[in-house]
């Protein structure tokens, strides 16, 4: 079993929708989690940072994480054809390694 | 405000060479991390330096891999004899400190042939 599970899609909406992107993890000890944003050939882009539990906004992005469920989301609204990209998840326990999901590869359409 | 740089951006070397991959971390970060991203998979944890230390390589294969952070310079990442499963990207990512969040260069993706 993957210390981060993440599903690869694609996934594929409309402009506009509202996107969940999500991964589980079976690793109690981690406590930092982060979502990177990845365009093809491109360096992974950081989106989101939190610790521990609860949720984190920042503009159309909203990161929850859910401790007790080891399950942590990225929810992206009114989507652009500009997020079309690959979208990692990320964790950490001790602040040193980050380990990653595969990536989820979002497509929205005009 | 420079971001983490990499170069080369694209490398191609024939079985039995040397790679060097290097990284200059942004501004005022001097924690460096090196991670491996495999066509269809995800990032791949190497190693971690800080300034002339090595952190954790506990990612790093060992044997042809090494990596160095010197007082002056970039952080170099080294690999001696390439073989075609060495083909990938490699990013390095820098932060502030162990507890911050990393931040992540271009990439060189490395060709063996």
């Amino acid at each position: 079993q993957k210390e981060v599970e993440q599903d690869p899609g694609p996934l594929s909406v409309p402009e506009g929708a509202i996107v969940s992107l999500n991964c589980t993890y079976s690793n109690s000890a981690f406590q930092y989690f982060m979502w990177y944003r990845q365009y093809s050939r491109k360096g992974p882009e950081l989106l989101m940072y939190t610790y521990s539990s609860g949720n984190k906004e920042d503009g159309r992005f909203t990161a929850q994480v859910d401790k007790s469920s080891k399950y942590i989301s990225l929810f992206i609204r009114d989507s652009q054809p500009s997020d079309s990209a690959t979208y990692l998840c990320a964790m950490s326990s001790n602040t040193d390694k980050l380990i990653f999901g595969t990536g989820t590869r979002l497509q929205v359409f005009p | 405000n420079a971001g983490v740089m990499q170069n080369p951006r694209h490398l191609v070397r024939r079985r039995g060479q040397e790679a060097r991959l290097r990284c200059s971390p942004m501004k005022g970060h001097s924690h460096v991390y090196w991670y491996r991203q495999l066509p269809e998979e995800g990032l791949k944890f190497m190693v971690y330096l800080q300034k002339e230390n090595i952190i954790d390589e506990s990612g790093m294969p060992k044997e042809r891999f090494s990596a160095e952070f010197p007082k002056e310079g970039p952080s170099i990442l080294r690999i001696q004899q390439v073989v075609r499963g060495d083909s990938a990207a490699y990013f390095c990512a820098s932060s502030s400190s162990p507890a911050y969040e990393q931040y992540f260069g271009p990439g060189t993706r490395l060709t063996v042939t």
